[in-house]
């Protein structure tokens, strides 16, 4: 059972276009929703992450909307540019002590 | 340190060898998670330890799987009698309770040939 289901597996974008990955949850208890982004041969980086009380958190081109009543929550990069091209991962948390659960990954290219 | 350590970054080892993947957390991090990632695949959660609570080991894949930590620092993942399939990437990573986001390592790739 996928906890976090998140879409597309796969995006490309042409330089300066927006690119958009959605995820969905279905545990009412969770209250923290972190992106990472993670190129080859790295780790997963913290990208930007909300809390519930807030629709929407903006850092530079990157923007998280969030919507609690629909359990849904998107990233969404502006002007998307070649070193964008990552995977993506979303995830969720119930609780300061529990383990994040992860989406599945969406692989982002940015053609120039 | 200033992040999370991985040791050794690539790791080659017979079918049926032991091996051992170690992971330094950041100083003062309390969470430490172990994560496995195959080639272009999601991230397969492992193990995870809290300070001292009893660790979290839903994840790992069978008994051959196992992890611990030492003073609540360092942490060893042992892989024994290892098969084709457990070829992948094994990332650590680590948090602290006061800061919601993980630092990953940059993992270690491990190939069973």
């Amino acid at each position: 059972q996928q906890q976090v289901k998140q879409s597309p597996q796969s995006l490309i974008v042409q330089k300066g276009g927006i690119s958009i990955i959605n995820c969905a949850y279905e545990n009412t208890a969770f209250d923290y929703f972190p992106w990472y982004q993670q190129f080859p041969g790295k780790g997963p980086a913290l990208l930007i992450a909300i809390r519930p009380d807030v629709s929407e958190k903006k850092e530079g081109r990157f923007t998280i909307s969030f919507n609690k009543s629909a359990k849904q929550f998107s990233l969404h990069i502006m002007d998307s540019q070649p070193g964008d091209s990552a995977t993506y991962f979303c995830a969720a948390r119930a609780g300061n002590n529990r383990k994040l659960i992860w989406g599945l990954g969406t692989s982002l290219a940015v053609n120039p | 340190g200033a992040g999370v350590s991985q040791s050794p970054s690539n790791k080659v080892t017979e079918k049926g060898k032991d091996v051992e993947l170690r992971c330094d957390p950041i100083s003062g991090h309390t969470a430490l998670y172990w994560y496995r990632q195959s080639l272009g695949q999601g991230l397969e959660f492992l193990i995870y330890f809290q300070g001292n609570s009893a660790p979290d080991k839903s994840g790992l894949p069978s008994d051959r799987f196992s992890a611990e930590r030492t003073g609540g620092s360092v942490s060893t993942l042992t892989i024994q009698r290892t098969q084709q399939e457990d070829s992948a990437v094994y990332l650590c990573a680590s948090s602290s309770l006061d800061r919601a986001g993980y630092t990953f390592g940059s993992g270690t790739r491990l190939t069973v040939v």
